[in-house]
């Protein structure tokens, strides 16, 4: 079973469109990251959320930690071409020796 | 920054041969890194932990003598593909971690590819 569940997996959109992607769990994690990872490349971290119900904006993405900390959102206004990749959601549970465990991801296609 | 390199970032080699990848944290003391493997258009799944000093703490289901990991100093982390086949084939990307925080680094990944 999957830890975290990403959705959707697959998006495509049409430029100036909004979108929102989810990350649910049934674990509680101390903390939880969001990253981009273009084709060939390692990802980048965009944001660690960290306390429940914290909301954090980052120019057109706005990501959300959930109250109890099990599930967390990325909403991105007015999609760009730009956009386009993968967005992984990865969560750090207590005690577990700080190993971040992903989601499945979603590949983002934002067309022109 | 940190800044975590990988090398090398492509290689191919044959079935049965041995491949060695390395993860070294060019800025940073990392006491703990992490190897992941990634499929095509798939998620990045954490294959072990490595600790400098100790031994490697791999998950369920990891093989730790196909995939042998060997932390022996604070900037460096090595992973060998013992005896590859062409199903090792995959993106290996390594992280670490600076001191006690719960940020990781991650490299840009190695590409490798079994034939």
């Amino acid at each position: 079973t999957q830890l975290l569940e990403q959705s959707p997996q697959f998006l495509s959109i049409q430029e100036g469109e909004n979108l929102t992607v989810y990350c649910n769990s049934s674990s509680v994690f101390s903390s939880l990251q969001w990253y981009r990872q273009e084709p060939g490349e390692g990802p980048v971290l965009l944001v660690t959320v960290v306390t429940g119900g914290e909301v954090k904006k980052l120019k057109r993405l706005t990501f959300q930690f959930g109250d109890a900390r099990k599930d967390s959102s990325l909403h991105i206004t007015a999609a760009q071409t730009g956009d386009t990749g993968l967005y992984l959601c990865a969560g750090v549970r207590s005690n577990q020796g700080g190993k971040l465990i992903f989601g499945q991801g979603t590949e983002l296609s934002v067309k022109p | 920054g940190a800044v975590v390199s990988q090398h090398p970032s492509w290689v191919i080699c044959k079935s049965g041969t041995s491949v060695k990848i390395e993860c070294r944290s060019l800025d940073f003391q990392a006491t703990t890194m992490f190897w992941y493997r990634q499929f095509p258009k798939q998620s990045l799944m954490l294959m072990a932990t490595s600790n400098e000093g100790s031994k490697a703490t791999y998950e369920q289901g990891v093989e730790k003598d196909k995939f042998l990991i060997n932390h022996a100093s604070l900037t460096l982390s090595t992973l060998t593909v013992t005896s590859a086949h062409p199903e090792d084939s995959s993106f290996y990307i390594c992280s670490a971690r600076r001191g006690g925080a719960n940020v990781l680094t991650f490299g840009a990944g190695s590409r490798l590819t079994v034939l």
